[in-house]
Formats: structure tokens, sequence, C-alpha cells
């Protein structure tokens, strides 16, 4: 299976401050079709997690657009420009290029 | 608009079957594929199996022994039924329509 390992696992932000979160997958996600499918999600306490980026890039619907995806292969980021309270919660990675799915470990995001 | 919910029972003895209910509105079941993904308490993201449009279904290899999705489409209702349940198969149990909407999960307490 395809391991995802983020960084950090916590990370300590202010408001207003811009932070990076890491995803490093064990096997290069780029799909034989050419599409790279590499999600990122945030998951608020007691709330279903709620998808923030697609196909390593793309804002999901509804999603502010200081959030921002990059990356390729095997190494993925998110980026936050400029934190809000609302982002507060746990970001996790996702691939869905090979079987089975699997989701990186999480990194909670709390207030400093 | 697309609404996703999970039902089923709250505690379930070891060694027996669990049956969970997605009853989907908004979008139809023949063009999207709906996923189960669970959360034991206070741990990550585990995706579990899935239906696709055409019927056909993908499963966790670790949970393939035990698992089967299925579904009703003149009901709008997606299945899931895993037996032999363990105390560590506690969890929260939600359902998705390809990542981009979640349900509200239900949460399953395996025990004697």
């Amino acid at each position: 299976d395809v391991v995802l390992t983020q960084t950090p696992s916590i990370l300590s932000a202010t408001i207003g401050q811009s932070v990076s979160i890491s995803c490093r997958s064990s096997q290069s996600l780029l799909d034989s079709d050419g599409n790279t499918y590499l999600y990122w999600f945030l998951q608020r306490p007691g709330q279903s997690p709620q998808r923030l980026i697609y196909l390593v890039s793309n804002l999901g619907s509804g999603v502010p657009n200081r959030f921002s995806g990059s990356g390729s292969g095997t190494d993925f980021t998110l980026k936050i420009s400029g934190v809000e309270a609302e982002d507060l919660g746990v970001y996790y990675c996702m691939q869905a290029t090979h079987a089975p799915w699997t989701f990186g470990g999480g990194t909670k995001l709390e207030l400093k | 608009q697309v609404q996703l919910k999970e039902s089923g029972p709250g505690l379930v003895q070891p060694s027996q079957t669990l049956s969970l209910t997605c009853t989907v509105s908004g979008f139809s079941l023949t063009s999207n594929s709906v996923h189960w993904v669970r959360q034991p308490p206070g741990k990550g993201l585990e995706w579990m199996g899935g239906i696709w449009g055409d019927g056909s279904t993908d499963y966790n290899s670790a949970l393939k022994s035990r698992l089967s999705i299925s579904r009703d489409t003149s009901k709008s209702q997606v299945f899931l039924k895993m037996n032999s349940l363990q105390t560590d198969d506690t969890a929260i149990y939600f359902c998705t329509r390809e990542l981009a909407y979640w349900g509200q999960g239900v949460m399953v307490t395996v025990s004697s």
C-alpha cells in the first residue's frame, strides 16, 4: 500500500500567519491517465472531512483562495496564506492513484 | 442539493455483522461513485471501499474478506456489510460521494 507521510504532525500558528504542510508518498502518484490523484481535506472538531483541494492543485467548491496545493510525483504541499480561526483542525492528504486509497496521518493546526 | 446520511446500529456485538445504509439525495447513484471511510476514535481516516456508477466495487484489501458494498438505485441507498466485527472496528463510519460530499457519519461501537 502507498504510505503518505505528513509533516509536521502538529502546527502552531497565529492568525494571519502563512503555513505549509508537506505530504510525501512512498510511490509516484502520477497515474497512467496523466492525472495525479492527490487530495487535501480539513476535518474540524466533531465534523466530517471537507475536501479542500483535488488533483494536487484544484480548489474545491466554496473553498477560500487562501488555500493552495502544489507538487508532483511524490512530494506535495498544502499552503494556507493567512490562517484564519475557522482553519483550525486536522488536515489530511489522500491518494487515489493506487488501490487501496490511503490517507496521510494528519496534521493538527492549532493556535499559538 | 447533494446530501448523504448514514444510518445503522450504534452498538454491535463482537463477531457479529455490521449493516449500514447511506441514503443519498440530489444526485444519481448510476452517475456517481459512493465510498465508505471510517475513523476510529481519536485516530485518522481509512478508506474502506466504494461502489461506482456502473455498479462495480473496489475494496481495501485489508478488509476485503469481511466487507461487502451494494446499492439499491431505486431507493437511492448504498449499503455496507462487514462481518466478524472486533473491538478495533469501533469507529465513525462516513459515506462520501467521490470525496467531495460527505455524510455526518455514524458512530459504531463494537462491544459485548
